[in-house]
């Protein structure tokens, strides 16, 4: 899996958009980009992933850079019950690669 | 509903004890995986199986033993515990070209 980077924390306004940045620079051509989000020490929570188009989904909507060297999950609006840990993680998801590599994400705190 | 399962949801273990976690998933997954959580950090992997009968070690294998003897069980063991292993335990499950389910989490503690 490609290394991902992201900030460590976030604060945005309710109601909001919420946009979380990622930083996969060594990111192949086979490799996904998914986003997870984690609630209060539950188990993570599938959000969007993509490959190089643009996607959208009832949730959130990602953005991939045309190099796909980044990439922008967005909240259109952010609510308090949006306030999570937020990881993107690089992926293979054909048959030759298994894991998926869960980096320190980002803390996003939606303040009233 | 459908989903991933994972017993206990808590356990408290004195050192040198061993115990088996379980993961039990009904969607008919080919993969499935364990991983830790401590307080502050991402989930790190710790085994994973590709299949029924199969197994293979993740970033953090030590001290963990697992099994897959049934394509919906994926059991992780501790044979000895340490306080090193308190962690929050998180199991999950995937098809090929789909993105994995996660389990509640199980938190053990180490005492």
């Amino acid at each position: 899996d490609a290394k991902t980077t992201q900030p460590p924390s976030m604060d945005c306004a309710e109601g909001r958009a919420a946009n979380l940045p990622c930083n996969h620079s060594t990111i192949s051509g086979n490799e996904y980009v998914y986003w997870y989000r984690q609630i209060h020490s539950q188990g993570p929570q599938y959000i969007i992933h993509g490959l190089k188009n643009n996607e959208t989904n009832e949730m959130a909507s990602l953005i991939i850079t045309e190099d796909r060297k980044s990439s922008t999950l967005i909240l259109p609006h952010a609510t308090l019950r949006d306030t999570a840990v937020y990881y993107c993680i690089a992926s293979s998801s054909g048959a030759g690669s298994y894991q998926l590599t869960f980096g320190k994400g980002t803390k996003l705190s939606v303040i009233p | 509903n459908a989903g991933v399962t994972q017993t206990p949801k808590f356990r408290v273990l004195k050192t040198g004890q061993s115990m088996t976690l379980l993961c039990a998933q009904d969607m008919n997954h080919e993969y499935m995986y364990w991983y830790r959580q401590d307080p502050g950090m991402g989930l790190r992997l710790i085994h994973y199986s590709v299949g029924e009968g199969t197994t293979a070690k993740g970033e953090v294998p030590d001290g963990y033993n697992v099994s897959r003897l049934k394509k919906q069980n994926f059991l992780l063991g501790l044979e000895s515990a340490a306080p090193s292993q308190t962690s929050v335990y998180f199991c999950a499950s995937r098809t090929a070209g789909r993105s994995p389910f996660f389990g509640q989490g199980t938190r053990l503690t180490v005492v």
